[in-house]
C-alpha cells in the first residue's frame, strides 16, 4: 500500500523554466510534509518542507504547495537551472507515527541548457 | 563535520553469507534509520532507533537485524543474506523537530 506515490518518474525542463514536480497521499494522518533531493552516489539532502496548517512555503527558487482536501502537494522550481537535476523524492509522516517518514518513489528531473 | 557516515561503501555477498552495515553520526542525534532504496520503490524504512539501547520496526524489517549500543552507532545486520536484499542502504539520523540528515549510501550486491 503505498501511501504516498509521485506518479511520473522523470521530468524534463529548459533552463530557465519552472518545473513542477507533484506528489499525492492517501493517509489522511499525515500532516508533515518534506521534499528531498537526491544526486548519484550521494544520499538525500533536505530541501523544503510544510506542515498542514499552511497551503504554502516558499524558498527562493522553490516553492512547495499543499492542497490538503485533494491530498496533493506540488513543487515549484523557478527558474530551473542545470544544478536541478537530481531525483526528488516527496516524504510524509503523522505526528501519531513520531518520526518515521513515508517516501514517495521519487522523480528524475532533468534541466537542459 | 563528517555528519551520517556509512561503512562500507559497497559490498558483495554470497546468498547466505552475512554481513553488517555500520553507521555513525557525529550530531549528537537521538533517532537513527536504516532506509534501502530500489528502482521505482523510493526509500523503504526497515528499522529505526529512538535513542540508545532501543530498536522499532519500519515497514520492511524481515530478514534484517539492528542494534543501538551507543547513541552514535546504529547498526543493521544481515542474518542470511538473499538475492532480493540487493539495494541500496541509506541511514539516516536527526534531532526533532529537524529533517533527516542522511549518510552517501552502501551499495549491497547478493548473488
Amino acid at each position: 500500500d503505498q501511501q504516498v506515490k509521485q506518479n511520473s518518474p522523470s521530468l524534463s525542463v529548459q533552463e530557465g523554466r519552472i518545473s513542477i514536480l507533484n506528489c499525492d497521499y492517501t493517509n489522511s494522518m499525515f500532516d508533515y510534509f518534506l521534499w528531498y533531493k537526491k544526486y548519484p552516489a550521494e544520499g538525500p539532502t533536505f530541501l523544503i518542507s510544510i506542515s498542514s496548517i499552511k497551503d504554502k512555503n516558499e524558498d527562493g527558487r522553490f516553492t512547495v504547495f499543499l492542497n490538503k482536501s485533494a491530498k496533493h502537494l506540488s513543487l515549484h522550481i523557478v527558474p530551473s537551472q542545470p544544478g536541478d537535476s537530481a531525483v526528488y523524492f516527496c516524504a510524509a509522516s503523522a505526528e501519531t507515527s513520531g518520526s518515521r517518514l513515508t517516501f514517495g518513489e521519487g522523480t528524475q528531473l532533468t534541466v537542459n541548457p | 563535520n563528517a555528519g551520517v557516515t556509512q561503512t562500507p561503501k559497497f559490498r558483495v555477498l554470497k546468498t547466505g553469507q552475512s554481513m553488517t552495515l555500520l553507521c555513525a553520526q557525529d550530531m549528537n542525534h537521538e533517532y537513527m534509520y536504516w532506509y534501502r532504496q530500489d528502482p521505482g520503490m523510493g526509500l523503504r524504512l526497515i528499522h529505526y532507533s529512538v535513542g540508545e539501547g532501543t530498536t522499532a520496526k519500519g515497514e520492511v524489517p524481515d530478514g534484517y537485524n539492528v542494534s543501538r549500543l551507543k547513541k552514535q552507532n546504529f547498526l543493521l545486520g544481515l542474518e542470511s543474506a538473499a538475492p532480493s536484499q540487493t539495494s541500496v542502504y541509506f541511514c539516516a539520523s536527526r534531532r526533532p523537530p529537524s529533517p533527516l540528515h542522511f549518510g552517501n549510501g552502501t551499495r549491497l550486491t547478493v548473488t
